[in-house]
């Protein structure tokens, strides 16, 4: 069974500071693709950044980058330049190349940007 | 623009009162999904409609239905609702199956529910 870890359940970080949400999973799969997604509150689900396993390139999506060790099943989250939208649950999610594209979710890290 | 439409935003009901919620989508997506989540914790997959076939995870209790008349539309009914059920609902939807690049889900707003 696929698990995910997110081991920190808060973080905050100062405005324009960078800071990084911290994850790992366990699959036995070789193939699949882990995503970030960010929750603000009351606010929908969105999709932050993605990676696919098969990629040794980090992937990076703005001030968003992530810091993916396949070996070592660690997939973490690099905010750089924090702004106050960055405010929100931070889920780590796990999705492997069988059946329906179904998401394994981390327990999730709140990140508050302090002005 | 396309997206995950879930109606209502807010649902209150009575311990015991059946209640459906549901959600639509104009992406086109052939798959779609249903999520409880509870305070502070990780969205918990209950189903999944995979174009007209349902898969039902191994721990939803019997207690939670789903219907997807069509390609747009998908409803969650909670037969008897406890004071257990009370949380946001998400759906979401994807495109796969195939040679189909992998695609992200993408969410809807959810449904808050609350038993009285």
């Amino acid at each position: 069974a696929q698990t995910v870890t997110q081991s920190q359940p808060e973080m905050s970080v100062q405005e324009a500071e960078t800071v990084t949400l911290s994850c790992t999973y366990d699959t036995s799969e070789n193939n699949y693709y882990l995503f970030w997604y960010k929750q603000p509150p009351s606010r929908q689900m969105i999709l932050v950044i993605r990676q696919e396993a098969y990629k040794q390139q980090n992937a990076t999506e703005n001030r968003f980058s992530v810091n993916f060790q396949k070996a070592a099943k660690s997939f973490s989250l690099k905010i750089s330049d924090s702004q106050l939208g960055d405010t929100a649950m931070y889920f780590c999610a796990f999705v492997d190349q069988t059946g329906a594209n179904n998401l394994f979710f981390g327990t999730g890290t709140r990140l508050t940007v302090i002005p | 623009d396309a997206m995950v439409i879930q109606n209502p935003r807010y649902q209150v009901t009575q311990f015991g009162k059946p209640v459906t919620l549901s959600c639509s989508q104009t992406l086109n997506h052939n798959v779609m999904y249903w999520y409880q989540q509870k305070s502070s914790q990780a969205p918990k997959l209950l189903f999944h409609y995979y174009d007209k076939d349902f898969n039902n995870e191994a721990d939803t209790p019997d207690n939670f239905q789903s219907r997807r008349p069509n390609t747009s539309f998908c409803f969650l009914d909670i037969r008897s609702p406890g004071l257990g059920d009370a949380a946001m609902y998400l759906c979401a939807t994807s495109r796969t199956g195939g040679v189909v690049i992998l695609q992200p889900q993408h969410f809807g707003d959810g449904t808050r529910l609350s038993i009285l």
